[in-house]
């Protein structure tokens, strides 16, 4: 078992669509991340869960809404997609959340593309 | 405001060694991360420095001078799975992870 499992790994679906990513760590982490990977970007930070609780949005549209039933399970909820939004969606946790100097260990991402 | 540089593209030779740069301005200074990223793969850790300074793991070394807001990867002996992405990431004085935009490394034979 990997340590940070993310599903689907490839998503196609129109604007009109609502779908959901998952993310699942078996590393016993505390801190929980969904960023936005580009072509050629830094990688954008866009939600960050510290003990279950949301810690940080980073200005991102209503459209993408984030659940994190416990701290081994992220969510993000997608409605009304944008073509601009199409990109790999990675997850990541660490053993504590912001505020520590510690690695983060992702998963291998959800690449979306929306139509 | 905030900002990591470093080379969009590098190539080498198999069994040579490369140095990957990466430069930095950010508010406050936590710690310097070097990620790698193969291809449609998960980023995953390689290095962190936050003293000035080389750390040698094997055949990567990363180097850190904070005075100069300035850090390198080097690779050895150079084979042909380390062709990746390379990913420096600075720690702000938040504790914000400053993101640069990668090395696309290409190993030659």
């Amino acid at each position: 078992e990997t340590g940070v499992t993310q599903t689907p790994r490839h998503l196609v679906m129109g604007m009109t669509n609502k779908k959901s990513l998952k993310c699942e760590q078996h590393l016993g982490h505390n801190a929980m991340y969904w960023y936005k990977q580009s072509a050629k970007k830094p990688l954008e930070l866009m939600f960050v869960y510290n003990f279950k609780e949301q810690t940080e949005n980073n200005s991102v549209p209503s459209r993408f809404s984030p659940e994190c039933p416990n701290s081994s399970h992220l969510f993000l909820h997608l409605h009304t997609l944008q073509p601009e939004d199409s990109a790999l969606y990675l997850c990541a946790s660490s053993q504590e959340g912001q505020g520590a100097a510690q690695p983060q260990h992702f998963g291998d991402g959800t690449r979306l593309s929306i139509l | 405001g905030q900002n990591i540089d470093q080379p969009t593209e590098m190539t080498a030779t198999e069994g040579a060694i490369v140095q990957i740069n990466c430069t930095y301005q950010t508010s406050g200074f936590n710690g310097l991360f070097w990620y790698q990223q193969h291809a449609g793969e998960a980023p995953t850790f390689l290095s962190y420095n936050v003293l000035d300074g080389l750390e040698e793991k094997g055949r990567f070394s990363s180097f850190l001078s904070r005075s100069k807001g300035y850090s390198y990867l080097l690779l050895k002996e150079l084979q042909m799975k380390d062709s990746a992405s390379y990913l420096c990431a600075v720690l702000d004085s938040n504790y914000q992870l400053i993101w640069g935009a990668g090395t696309k490394l290409i190993i030659k034979p």
